[in-house]
């Protein structure tokens, strides 16, 4: 079965650091590219960042761009993603998601991780 | 960034009706590459359409996809119970990728 297992989220305060993982399994992870979508309370759908299947490449949403790092660790079917300096608007459940082969579509989605920024 | 708007809002319409969602872009979406997302409410998002209008693995035929350019339609040809949800188009001929704010259809 294929499986995206996410681990990582939390309560964290305004500036600090949180990483998130997301671990792959049924399926060869090292042939597909990855992605980070957000979703705050209530609200739609929102692309963070994705990488590809060697993690030469990688792409952010300018809300994030040089504050989160994407990852991935192809010898532990590990994705994963570094977030600095977090605001109030980074909070949000984080699912991690598999690329459809050969598309920049998502068919396989992780169960979310939430990420709450507060004092 | 291509922005991509949802009409409309909201779309309540009974079993057996006939649902069509618009997704409209703020510039061309090069080769159709425009996809659509059911997430019903407490679940993960699910891959319904693709490329326009493929549809994903194991989609029901009731659910179609077409369009091209700045205009793109979901329709869904006979309402079940189970599609109540929200649906989102999302674009990824460009960086950022974007999705649209989603069409809440109750049902």
């Amino acid at each position: 079965e294929v499986q995206l297992l996410q681990s990582g989220g939390g309560l964290v305060p305004p500036g600090g650091s949180l990483r998130l993982s997301c671990e792959a399994s049924g399926f060869n992870f090292r042939t597909h590219a990855m992605t980070w979508v957000r979703q705050a309370p209530g609200k739609g759908l929102d692309w963070v960042s994705d990488i590809s299947p060697s993690g030469a490449s990688t792409g952010y949403a300018d809300s994030v761009k040089g504050r989160f790092i994407i990852s991935r660790d192809n010898s532990k079917n590990t994705l994963n993603l570094q977030m600095n300096s977090l605001r109030g608007e980074d909070a949000a459940v984080y699912y991690c998601a598999k690329h459809l082969t050969g598309w920049d579509v998502f068919d396989i989605w992780g169960r979310g991780t939430m990420v709450i920024v507060s004092s | 960034e291509i922005v991509l708007t949802q009409s409309p809002g909201t779309l309540s319409l009974s079993p057996g009706e006939r649902a069509t969602l618009s997704c409209r872009a703020s510039q061309s979406v090069t080769s159709s590459f425009l996809a659509w997302y059911q997430q019903r409410p407490g679940q993960t998002p699910r891959l319904l359409i693709y490329g326009s209008s493929t549809r994903a693995t194991g989609i029901p035929d009731r659910f179609s996809g077409s369009g091209s350019g700045t205009d793109f339609t979901l329709t869904i040809s006979r309402l079940e119970p189970e599609d109540f949800g929200v649906y989102y188009c999302q674009q990824y001929s460009n960086l950022p990728r974007t999705f649209g704010q989603g069409t809440r259809v109750e049902i």
